[in-house]
């Protein structure tokens, strides 16, 4: 079963604009990653963000978590149609494996 | 993709027959996992190994079964494919405890008829 769950399913926005995907999950966990899938690739780390803390920048990547409401959001600033791919959050809970939601797709149209 | 094949890239075979899926990485990485990919189900554990002939099962192991007799190489293998086990099966390493970063191969289309 998965644990973590994207929300939206599927998002389209222009180029410029800002692009949020979110993820919820159910259990406690040691940390939370995103990935992102371009159509027909395998997936692409983007971005690790732990238990203890509240947020992380990696260019024009943002990655919030609230462990309180088991949530996480990942913020794309000014969007390029090169970011369209599926998103995925990955939670893990310290079995040395993680567990993939079934990811955000964004379409990014120039 | 990080030093990570997979092969074969694509493969259609039939119902009854057996299978076997190769992972091979060039990073030393301790943990390697392998992962299929369903429309609707997003990305779902198989199987993973933790070291040399150390393999665990992941979320969906059932029909599958796995070996990995050297550092480098990962083999998924199905012992008699059926039409349920058509996806796109992904191999991925790590180093560390496993839930650290993990790297992608670039996948295998199987198609079972």
């Amino acid at each position: 079963s998965q644990q973590g769950e994207e929300d939206p399913q599927a998002l389209s926005i222009q180029e410029g604009e800002n692009a949020t995907m979110n993820c919820s999950y159910k259990t406690s966990i040691n940390n939370l990653q995103w990935y992102r899938q371009n159509s027909g690739r395998g997936l692409v780390h983007l971005i690790l963000i732990r238990s203890n803390e509240r947020e992380k920048h990696s260019g024009r990547l943002r990655v919030t978590l609230d462990t309180s409401k088991k949530s996480s959001s990942l913020l794309i600033t000014a969007s390029r149609a090169a970011d369209t791919a599926s998103y995925f959050c990955a939670t893990s809970s310290g079995y040395s494996t993680l567990t993939f939601g079934k990811g955000t797709m964004l379409l990014v149209s120039p | 993709d990080a030093g990570i094949t997979q092969s074969p890239r694509h493969k259609v075979t039939e119902t009854g027959t057996p299978v076997t899926l190769r992972c091979h990485q060039t990073e030393n990485h301790r943990y390697m996992y392998w992962y299929r990919q369903d429309p609707g189900h997003g990305l779902r554990l198989i199987h993973y190994s933790y070291g040399v002939k150390d393999t665990d099962k992941g979320e969906v192991s059932d029909g599958y079964s796995v070996s990995r007799s050297k550092t480098e190489d990962f083999l998924l293998t199905l012992e008699s494919a059926t039409s349920s086990q058509t996806s796109v099966y992904f191999c991925a390493i790590s180093d560390g405890q496993g839930e650290e970063t993990q790297y992608f191969g670039p996948g295998t289309r199987l198609l079972v008829l």
